[in-house]
């Protein structure tokens, strides 16, 4: 059964700092990974697609990469800003069309 | 870009009653749309999968009785909670994905409030 576990649970950063948010799954069959963006009370916004044969993409300020033999995929945020506080969601494809979505990290920049 | 609709954000009602959440797909066909729940503080639990013109496959533990899903046309989908009690409440939100597409889109969720 695949597992989608976030690390840290929790951020708190001052802003301008750079950040790296983890998220490591059990099982390295996906079809792609995706990385969200959700604030309070709202829906998903999606970041970044990175598919299962890729190893990096970038948009803007973020840079999302995959090890998919490891298991493994790193969301770097540069020079971070308040507006950047949310809660961030990485989320597995397994081939099956469902999503299987990490645990979160709670984002908190502060001027 | 895909956009997903979701309505109402909101929505309060009286234990007993049904209450009916829309996901439209704006500018894409959705052959596939999913119906997730979040509790306060956790990710996205699946709830079921729907494809257009058949029945829903639910989760394990979801009630298909109480959660009646509807995916009529490939740019609606309808999620039904009947007979809410104040344990339905919670954040439900929609995602569809067009077949030409990778990704998933997120509609931005409805808050519901059962008392």
């Amino acid at each position: 059964k695949q597992e989608v576990t976030q690390i840290p649970a929790a951020l708190s950063v001052p802003e301008g700092e750079n950040l790296v948010l983890n998220c490591s799954f059990t099982d390295s069959a996906i079809y792609n990974l995706q990385w969200f963006r959700q604030d309070p009370g709202k829906g998903l916004t999606s970041l970044l697609l990175i598919q299962s044969s890729q190893r990096e993409q970038t948009s803007g300020r973020l840079n999302a990469s995959l090890d998919k033999s490891s298991g493994r995929s790193t969301l770097y945020i540069a020079a971070s800003q308040p507006g950047d506080s949310a809660t961030y969601l990485c989320a597995v494809n397994p081939n099956t069309d469902k999503l299987i979505f990490g645990t979160g990290t709670r984002l908190q920049v502060f001027p | 870009g895909a956009v997903v609709s979701q309505h109402p954000s909101w929505v309060i009602c009286k234990s007993g009653t049904s209450v009916k959440i829309e996901c439209r797909s704006l500018d894409f066909q959705a052959t596939t749309m999913f119906w997730y729940r979040q509790f306060p503080k956790q990710s996205l639990m699946l709830m079921a999968t729907s494809n257009e013109g058949s029945k829903a496959t639910y989760e394990q533990g979801v009630e298909k009785d109480k959660f009646l899903i509807n995916h009529a046309s490939l740019t609606l989908s309808t999620l039904t909670v009947t007979s809410a009690h104040p344990e339905d409440s919670s954040f439900y939100i929609c995602s569809a994905r067009d077949g030409r597409r990778y990704g998933y889109t997120f509609g931005s969720g409805t808050r519901l409030t059962v008392v």
